[in-house]
C-alpha cells in the first residue's frame, strides 16, 4: 500500500464521543487525503492537506476536523461521532517527488462503527 | 455535482469474456483516472489518461476518452476471475488539484 498505514483498522464508538483516526505515510508526498466511503456513494472526500498545516474541507467536512503538523502523518478527528458517520474511511496520499501529482496512493482503511 | 458516474452498477462475466465499463462527467477536466478496489482493501491506481489524450492502453486495459461527449471507457479484454472487484473512474478538474470519485461499477467475473 505505497507506505501508507492507518491506525486503527476497525474501531466501535458511542454516539458523541470524540474519535481520532490516524494516517501515516513514509513516501514524503506532499498532498494527504481523508475519504469515506458508504454503499452507493463511491468516495468522497472529506478534507484534504496540501503541506504541513495546510488544509482545506472538501465534499463532506461538517463534524469532521484534521491536523497535519507534520509530512507524514494526517489526523482525522470526529469531535462527536453521530450514527451518521459510520463508514469506512481511507487515507490517500499524492504528489511524490519525480510522481504523477494526480495518482492517488490508499490506505488499507478504517472500518468505524458509531452505536 | 461534478462526480463522474459509471455505468453499469455492476457487471457480470464469464471467464475470457471482455468486460466494458463506461464514465461519464459534467465539466472540463484536466485528466480521468481509473482505480480497482478489490473486496476490504483500497483502492489501486489503474491508469491516467490526460484530456489530450483519447486512447491509452496498459496491459490488458484500454482506456478511452471522448472529451465533447464527456465520458470515458475502460476495457479489460480476456477477463480473469482474479479481475472481479469494484472499478472506479475519477476526475481531476480545471482549476483545481481535488480528485472527484464515482460511485463505482462491481465487476464479477465468473470462472
Amino acid at each position: 500500500d505505497a507506505g501508507i498505514t492507518q491506525s486503527p483498522r476497525h474501531k466501535v464508538t458511542e454516539t458523541g464521543t470524540p474519535v481520532t483516526l490516524r494516517c501515516h505515510q513514509t513516501e514524503n508526498h506532499r498532498y494527504m487525503y481523508w475519504y469515506r466511503q458508504d454503499p452507493g456513494h463511491g468516495l468522497r472526500l472529506i478534507h484534504y492537506s496540501y503541506g504541513v498545516k495546510d488544509t482545506d474541507k472538501g465534499e463532506v467536512s461538517d463534524g469532521y476536523s484534521v491536523s497535519r503538523s507534520k509530512t507524514e502523518d494526517f489526523l482525522l478527528t470526529l469531535e462527536s461521532a453521530t450514527s451518521s458517520q459510520t463508514s469506512v474511511y481511507f487515507c490517500a496520499i499524492s504528489g511524490g517527488a519525480g510522481g504523477k501529482s494526480n495518482e492517488q496512493y490508499f490506505g488499507p482503511g478504517t472500518r468505524l462503527t458509531v452505536t | 455535482s461534478q462526480q463522474g458516474e459509471e455505468d453499469p452498477q455492476a457487471l457480470s462475466i464469464q471467464e475470457g469474456e471482455n468486460a466494458t465499463m463506461n464514465c461519464s462527467y459534467k465539466t472540463s477536466i484536466n485528466n480521468l483516472q481509473w482505480y480497482r478496489q478489490n473486496s476490504g482493501r483500497g483502492l489501486v491506481h489503474l491508469i491516467l489518461i490526460r484530456s489530450n489524450e483519447r486512447e491509452k492502453h496498459s496491459g490488458r486495459l484500454r482506456v478511452t476518452l471522448d472529451t465533447s461527449k464527456k465520458s470515458s471507457s475502460l476495457l479489460i479484454t480476456a477477463s480473469r476471475a482474479a479481475d472481479t472487484a469494484s472499478y472506479f473512474c475519477a476526475t481531476d478538474h480545471t482549476g483545481g488539484f481535488k480528485t472527484i470519485f464515482g460511485a463505482g461499477t462491481r465487476l464479477f467475473v465468473k470462472a
